[in-house]
């Protein structure tokens, strides 16, 4: 059971090329959000989903666009990255049993934007 | 709209003291309340939350933490510090139940010092 993982763990762009961040959970939850961590502003809510073929927006959602064509997987991607973008990148799933929607988290993917 | 508020965004006790770590959240509805901890370069772990019922929760390591409705609080407590408890808290609030997204604080840098 390896909970959530996201891949890949490191990345550096160049301002205006593009790239897709992936998670995935075997917890068979329902839902999955990304979140983007940045020095003094806590976590940041990017997208969730509710559930597969749903996507809903964030805190922070513009330059980013996500998809959920599988239950399991949960993808981030930025068309035309922007160095405002340097930032480490978490996904987080929640569902099943917990009713309190506890989120378990992965090990996350620092990106930076040159 | 939700918002945590973390004071203090570096706690530094020496090893053995309390630990207290502050939390103010709003919510027009009954909160979900939690508090996360991330060790340097990993992703992010739940200590305890707080749904419903009993106001004193325990969580891992030692932690502890009591919703206080009258004050919009939920601080994090701990009696005796150690060494490897030196990460990052974060307080996280939704409006619950359910697997709404969270709201997070800032986040507290605790450091532990020998």
């Amino acid at each position: 059971n390896a909970g959530v993982t996201q891949t890949p763990k490191f990345r550096v762009l160049k301002t205006g090329q593009s790239m897709t961040l992936l998670c995935a959970q075997d917890m068979n939850h329902e839902y999955m959000y990304w979140y983007r961590q940045d020095p003094g502003m806590g976590l940041r809510l990017i997208h969730y989903s509710v559930g597969e073929g749903t996507t809903a927006k964030g805190e922070v959602p513009d330059g980013y666009n996500v998809s959920r064509l599988k239950k399991q997987n949960f993808l981030l991607g930025l068309e035309s990255a922007a160095p405002s973008q340097t930032s480490v990148y978490f996904c987080a799933s929640s569902g099943g049993t917990s009713a309190a929607g506890e989120q378990f988290f992965g090990p996350g993917t620092r990106l930076t934007v040159l | 709209a939700q918002s945590v508020t973390q004071l203090g965004s570096h706690v530094s006790v020496s090893e053995g003291a309390l630990v207290l770590l502050r939390c103010n959240y709003s919510s027009s509805v009954p909160p979900y309340l939690f508090w996360y901890v991330q060790y340097p370069n990993q992703g992010l772990q739940l200590l305890l939350k707080y749904t419903t019922g009993a106001t004193l929760v325990k969580g891992i390591n030692g932690f502890e933490a009591e919703f206080k409705k009258s004050e919009t609080s939920f601080h994090l407590t701990k009696p005796s510090a150690h060494m490897s408890d030196a990460a990052e808290y974060f307080c996280a609030v939704s409006e619950g139940p359910g697997n709404t997204p969270l709201v997070f604080g800032k986040g507290t840098r605790l450091s532990v010092i020998a």
